[in-house]
């Protein structure tokens, strides 16, 4: 059973260009997470995706960043004109959809390291 | 004030001891409480979760939960110099809502 996948590993772009993370959850996860962790700082949550909903983008910065989830194929963060702020580590976590659970449960991914120059 | 609160450390050990980490949060709703450990340039792993109040068990981590105090901590007995890493305390509310991550305690165990 494959956990969470992320790709690329490792991203380098230019001020101004776009970047594109993606993540792949694990088998039978329906919900997806994004956070950003800058170095020597905690995790700060980003966004919250079910297939084909966005349930929670409060961490979103209001520009630039966008998310989605498409009913085929993998999670995307997308970051538009980066600047040299963006560069971080960006996790993408996945939890299991069980109407009854109580608890919430997320798996990370190996995380994308995006530099910009 | 900060949802989830830890001391950063680092927190030094000798190997063998125990090792005693702890996490206070703010929102008295919160429902469920993890622990994720986290090596240097790596995601965090999940460690335990623990939901009710008391103390859960595993191998040799304990995590504690006291909600009237709205503290939790992780214990971890014979540490060993793998133990070695940044210890990240998680709480979020009932179901899938949000989950709310601590600065995360830097701990070395001396060999």
């Amino acid at each position: 059973n494959a956990g969470v996948m992320q790709n690329p590993r490792h991203l380098v772009r230019r001020r101004g260009q776009e970047a594109r993370l993606r993540c792949s959850p694990m088998k039978g996860h329906s919900h997806v997470y994004w956070y950003r962790q800058l170095p020597e700082e905690g995790l700060k949550f980003m966004v919250y995706l079910q297939k084909e909903n966005i349930i929670d983008e409060s961490g979103m910065p209001k520009e630039r960043f966008s998310a989605e989830f498409p009913k085929e194929g993998p999670s995307i963060l997308r970051i538009q004109q980066v600047v040299r702020g963006d560069s971080a580590a960006y996790f993408c976590a996945s939890s299991p959809q069980n109407s009854g659970a109580s608890v919430n449960e997320q798996f990370f991914g190996p995380g994308t390291r995006l530099t910009v120059l | 004030q900060k949802e989830v609160e830890q001391n950063s450390g680092p927190l030094s050990v000798p190997e063998g001891a125990i090792a005693s980490l702890n996490c206070t949060y703010s929102d008295r709703g919160s429902q469920s409480f993890f622990w994720y450990r986290q090596y240097s340039g790596k995601s965090p792993e999940l460690i335990m979760f623990i939901y009710s109040n008391g103390d859960k068990e595993d191998g040799r981590f304990t995590a504690q939960l006291n909600k009237a105090s709205q503290y939790v901590s992780l214990l971890i007995r014979d540490s060993q110099p793998s133990d070695s890493a940044t210890y990240l305390c998680a709480v979020s509310g009932r179901g899938y809502q949000k989950v709310t991550f601590g600065i995360g305690t830097k701990l070395q165990v001396i060999p």
